[in-house]
C-alpha cells in the first residue's frame, strides 16, 4: 500500500536558518503530494500540493518539488520564523483503489527559537 | 467563505457508549473525509463520502461508521466505545477530490 516517511523530528533552529524536512513516498501510479502543518490544538492548514512530476510547490517561503525519480518531496525554506514553529506533515493523495484517501508520514516538530 | 466546522470541540465518554461527531464543509463542497489521529498512530484514514455515497475507507473496526446527508454535512459514529479510541477526529473537505481543508477536530476522551 501507500506509504509517506519523513524525517522525525524534533527539528531546532535559530531564526533565520535554513530549513530542511526530508520525505519519501511509495504509492503506486501518479499519486499527488502535500505538506500540511498543524499549530498547537488546531487542525491541519494546507501548506503547499504539486500534482505531478516536477512540479514545484510553494507558499509562504516554503517550497517542495515533486521527483518522482527519487519518490522525493522534501519541503525547504530559506530563513525560518518563530512563527513557523509547529508540526510538519507530508502527504500522499492515492491514485486507484487509494482514492480519496490521504496518507500521511508521521509529523516533524518545528521549533524556532528567536 | 466559512471552513470547516466540527461539533463539539471536546468529549467525554465512558467505556462502552457510544458517540457521534458532526461535520459541516465549506460551502459547496461536496466531498467529506474522516481521519483520526493519536500520538501512537500518526494520522490514519477512516471514510470519504461524496454526494451521500462512502467511496473508500479505512482498516478500522466496523464499530466506526459515518454517513453523509444531502446537503454534505457528515456524521461520524463510533460504538461500543475503547479506550485506544481516544483520539483528536478531524475532517477535511473538499470540491475538488484533491486539495483537502481540514476542521480543527474533535478531541474525544475516553475513560
Amino acid at each position: 500500500g501507500d506509504s509517506v516517511t519523513q524525517m522525525e523530528g524534533p527539528v531546532t533552529l535559530s531564526e533565520e536558518a535554513f530549513l530542511t524536512i526530508n520525505c519519501t513516498y511509495t504509492a503506486t501510479g501518479y499519486p499527488s503530494l502535500f505538506w500540511y502543518v498543524q499549530y498547537p490544538g488546531e487542525g491541519l492548514q494546507l501548506l503547499l500540493k504539486a500534482t505531478k512530476a516536477d512540479d514545484k510547490g510553494s507558499n509562504k517561503g516554503f517550497e517542495a518539488t515533486y521527483r518522482k525519480e527519487t519518490t522525493s518531496f522534501h519541503l525547504e525554506k530559506g530563513s525560518v520564523q518563530v512563527s513557523d514553529s509547529a508540526v510538519y506533515f507530508c502527504a500522499l493523495l492515492g491514485s486507484g483503489g487509494s482514492n480519496y484517501k490521504l496518507t500521511f508520514g508521521k509529523g516533524t516538530l518545528l521549533t524556532v527559537n528567536p | 467563505k466559512a471552513g470547516v466546522t466540527q461539533t463539539p470541540r471536546y468529549l467525554i465518554k465512558t467505556r462502552g457508549q457510544q458517540v457521534t461527531l458532526s461535520c459541516s464543509p465549506i460551502s459547496g463542497h461536496r466531498s467529506v473525509s474522516w481521519y483520526q489521529q493519536t500520538p501512537g498512530q500518526g494520522l490514519q484514514f477512516l471514510f470519504e463520502y461524496f454526494s451521500e455515497t462512502q467511496r473508500n475507507k479505512g482498516n478500522f473496526p466496523g464499530r466506526f461508521s459515518g454517513r453523509q446527508f444531502s446537503n454534505s454535512r457528515s456524521e461520524m459514529n463510533v460504538s461500543t466505545l475503547e479506550l485506544g479510541d481516544s483520539a483528536l477526529y478531524l475532517c477535511a473537505s473538499s470540491d475538488s477530490g484533491v486539495e483537502q481543508y481540514f476542521g480543527p477536530g474533535t478531541r474525544l476522551t475516553v475513560t
